[in-house]
């Protein structure tokens, strides 16, 4: 089975910090995202990257940026922490070209408070 | 951005078929249609994923018409397990390149 794992469950930190979210997978899959999730706005794409050191923006990648550095992990990078990124942030992977022809598998999710 | 838009929430008896429809008349052209079943406090989990016409596995059904601008899951005989939120998934062509963009989300809440 293919396993996404996020780094943290349960993230804390102040505004003005400087976040990582880290992603990591297992199956050797060339396309990993990033999503927030809100209630009553469901799942937003943020970033997403097809391979090693190539990304994407999503529909809301304003106060985000990521990196790729290996095939397995992927990161989102809060530059400066503000109170309305507190959200649930949620990694997935996949395989093959074309970014939506294979399924995602997803991670559990981060679960982020900016105080 | 024209959104991909579901249905905010259904209600079905135990042992009923329920249909949750999404609207994406945005879709790429060579993308997949994909559905997404999710649980309170877990990522989304993988259901079905159709090109077009039908298609069906051992969980589900997935209707596609001719012009692919929606879709239909069909969920046979649903239990109380079936509680969930359930998400439509399709490719976009936005500014010279592909993405991807979740439905708005169907809330089922299956009654006993």
């Amino acid at each position: 089975d293919v396993k996404v794992t996020q780094s943290s469950r349960y993230l804390v930190k102040r505004t003005g910090e400087k976040v990582f979210l880290e992603c990591v997978q297992d199956m050797d899959h060339e396309n990993m995202f990033w999503y927030r999730q809100d209630p009553g706005l469901g799942l937003r794409l943020i970033y997403f990257s097809y391979d090693v050191k190539m990304k994407e923006k999503g529909d809301i990648p304003e106060g985000y940026s990521v990196s790729r550095e290996k095939k397995e992990r992927f990161s989102l990078i809060l530059e400066s922490a503000s109170t309305n990124q507190t959200s649930m942030y949620l990694c997935a992977s996949s395989t093959g070209a074309g970014v939506s022809n294979q399924p995602q598998h997803f991670g559990d999710g981060t679960r982020l408070s900016i105080l | 951005l024209a959104k991909t838009t579901q249905p905010i929430s259904m209600d079905s008896y135990e042992g009923q078929e329920v249909n949750i429809t999404c609207s994406h008349n945005n879709i790429a052209t060579n993308d997949y249609i994909t559905w997404y079943q999710q649980f309170p406090s877990q990522g989304p989990r993988f259901i079905i994923q159709g090109y077009k016409t039908k298609v069906t596995n051992e969980v589900a059904s997935l209707f596609i018409p001719a012009d692919r601008k929606s879709s239909t899951l069909s969920l046979p005989r649903v239990s109380l397990s079936d509680t969930a939120v359930y998400y439509c998934l399709v490719g976009v062509a936005s500014g010279g390149y592909q993405k991807v963009t979740f439905g708005t989300g169907t809330k089922l809440q299956v009654i006993p």
